[in-house]
């Protein structure tokens, strides 16, 4: 079955550096979302590309993330330079929605945890 | 602005308890709507899901959600829950506005054995 590919699973880093995570969604979806999940809290988006191209980075800290998606395929998120409120688990989704359609649903990578300290 | 809220934080049950967990959207569009199910340790995956056509939607485990448009509702229940159930469930919804997947603060459920 299909899936969709994160690394790394974990990362701990000292504040003030930098960490950069990996996705490879399903082969195939258009669209590729990146979320950030606090503890006890629901997953919030950070940034939705719709194949290169960002289509919602409203909730995105531009200030130390960014986020690309070179050839509408796989996906970096980068922090630049972390914080200790950045800990969180980063999750990456992928869907086949392409803009003509929204009957798709999102598929979940297994995350990347990530510790600042 | 559009938002989806789920009633409860918390909910703990004996096994064979039948559930219902609340999930109400804002939004007078047409929506998809998804419930999602994170066990312990593991990814988000998809319960069920609701584009059109039946109201009543099943999904996997036993689970079904019912979408009542009059009340903005899509609340997911089981008749008899198994401790297996215990895990975080998250409402989700897709609006026509933007296609952007707005999510629920999710409901963890503990079943006691």
């Amino acid at each position: 079955e299909a899936e969709v590919a994160q690394s790394p699973r974990y990362k701990i880093t000292e504040k003030s550096q930098a960490v950069a995570f990996w996705c490879d969604p399903i082969s195939g979806h258009a669209t590729l979302y990146w979320y950030r999940q606090i503890l006890g809290q629901g997953p919030e988006l950070l940034v939705q590309f719709q194949d290169e191209s960002v289509v919602d980075d409203s909730q995105l800290p531009k200030d130390r993330f960014s986020a690309e998606r070179l050839k509408g395929v796989d996906s970096t998120l980068k922090i630049q330079p972390a914080e200790l409120g950045d800990s969180a688990m980063y999750l990456c989704a992928s869907s086949l929605r392409s803009g003509v359609t929204m009957n798709t649903e999102a598929f979940f990578g297994q995350g990347t945890r990530l510790t600042v300290v | 602005a559009q938002s989806v809220s789920q009633h409860n934080h918390h909910v703990i049950l004996s096994e064979a308890a039948s559930l219902e967990l609340g999930c109400n959207y804002s939004y007078g569009g047409t929506v998809n709507l998804f419930w999602y199910v994170q066990y312990p340790g593991q990814h988000l995956q998809l319960l069920l899901k609701y584009f059109s056509g039946d109201p009543l939607v099943k999904g996997i485990k036993g689970f079904e959600a019912e979408f009542i448009k009059s009340k903005f509702s899509f609340n997911l229940r089981k008749p008899s829950v198994q401790w297996s159930d215990t895990a975080e469930y998250f409402c989700a919804v897709v609006m026509d506005s933007n296609y952007q997947l707005i999510w629920g603060a999710g409901t963890k459920l503990i079943i006691k054995p």
